[in-house]
C-alpha cells in the first residue's frame, strides 16, 4: 500500500525556517517525481515545488522561489522541503504528492494526510 | 502561467441529482486535466486523469470530457458521499495551478 507521511509542521515566527520531511513507503521512491502542494486555511489547493527522481529537475512556484528548497533522498525513501524567510501567508497544511508519469508529463496520484504550518508572532 | 477557472464557485444539488463542474484554462493544455475530490481535513483523491480516464477504484458515476480549454467533471446520480470540494489541475507544464474549487453541497 502506497503511504506517504508528512512530519515537521509547527508553529514558527515571521522570518523563521521550518523543514518538512515526506516519509514514502509501499513504493520504490526513486522511480516517481515528488512534490510539495500547501492549503491556506479555507482556500484553495497551491502547489509549491517539485523534483525529478534523480533530483536534476526542480521547480518552484514564484511565491516561494529563493525562500523554499526542495530535496530528496530515495535511499531513505524521504522528500524534504526546506522552508526559510517564512511568512504569515506561508500558513497552510503542506502535503506531498507523488506524481505518476504519463507522455512526458504526470499528475499527482497519491498525497499524504499533510502536516500544518502556522507562521505567527 | 496557465490560470485555471472553475465554474461554478458553490453548486447546490440533491442525492440523484446529476451535476457537472466546469473547467477552464487560459491556453490550450490537450488533453493534461486531472480533478481530485477532497473532503474537509483530508487530502485530495484524485478522481479523473488526462481529462477523461478515471482511476482504479473510483465510481462509474464520476466522468470527465474536454480537451484545450474547456473540460467537464460530470457525476450522473449523486450519492450521500460525494458532498465535497473538486478541484481541477493542469499538468500541461510542470508549473502546476490547480483551480479554486467548486464546492458540492446537499441542497
Amino acid at each position: 500500500e502506497v503511504q506517504l507521511v508528512e512530519s515537521g509542521g509547527g508553529l514558527v515566527k515571521p522570518g523563521g525556517s521550518l523543514r518538512l520531511s515526506c516519509a514514502a513507503s509501499g513504493f520504490t521512491l526513486r522511480s516517481y517525481r515528488m512534490n510539495w502542494v500547501r492549503q491556506a486555511p479555507g482556500k484553495g489547493l497551491e502547489w509549491v515545488s517539485s523534483i525529478s527522481t534523480s533530483s536534476s529537475y526542480i521547480y518552484y512556484a514564484d511565491s516561494v522561489k529563493g525562500r523554499f528548497t526542495i530535496s530528496r533522498d530515495n535511499a531513505k525513501n524521504s522528500l524534504y522541503l526546506q522552508m526559510n524567510s517564512l511568512r504569515a501567508d506561508d500558513t497552510a497544511v503542506y502535503y506531498c504528492a507523488r506524481a505518476r508519469a504519463v507522455a512526458g508529463t504526470d499528475f499527482f496520484d497519491y498525497w499524504g494526510q499533510g502536516t500544518l504550518v502556522t507562521v505567527s508572532s | 502561467d496557465i490560470q485555471m477557472t472553475q465554474s461554478p464557485s458553490t453548486l447546490s444539488a440533491s442525492v440523484g441529482d446529476r451535476v457537472t463542474i466546469t473547467c477552464r484554462a487560459s491556453q490550450s493544455i490537450s488533453s493534461w486535466l486531472a480533478w481530485y475530490q477532497q473532503k474537509p481535513g483530508k487530502a485530495p483523491k484524485l478522481l479523473i486523469y488526462d481529462a477523461s480516464s478515471l482511476e482504479s477504484g473510483v465510481p462509474s458515476r464520476f466522468s470527465g470530457s474536454g480537451s484545450g480549454t474547456e473540460f467537464t467533471l460530470t457525476i450522473s446520480s449523486l450519492q450521500p458521499d460525494d458532498f465535497a470540494t473538486y478541484y481541477c489541475q493542469q499538468y500541461n507544464s510542470y508549473l502546476y495551478t490547480f483551480g479554486q474549487g467548486t464546492n458540492l453541497e446537499i441542497k
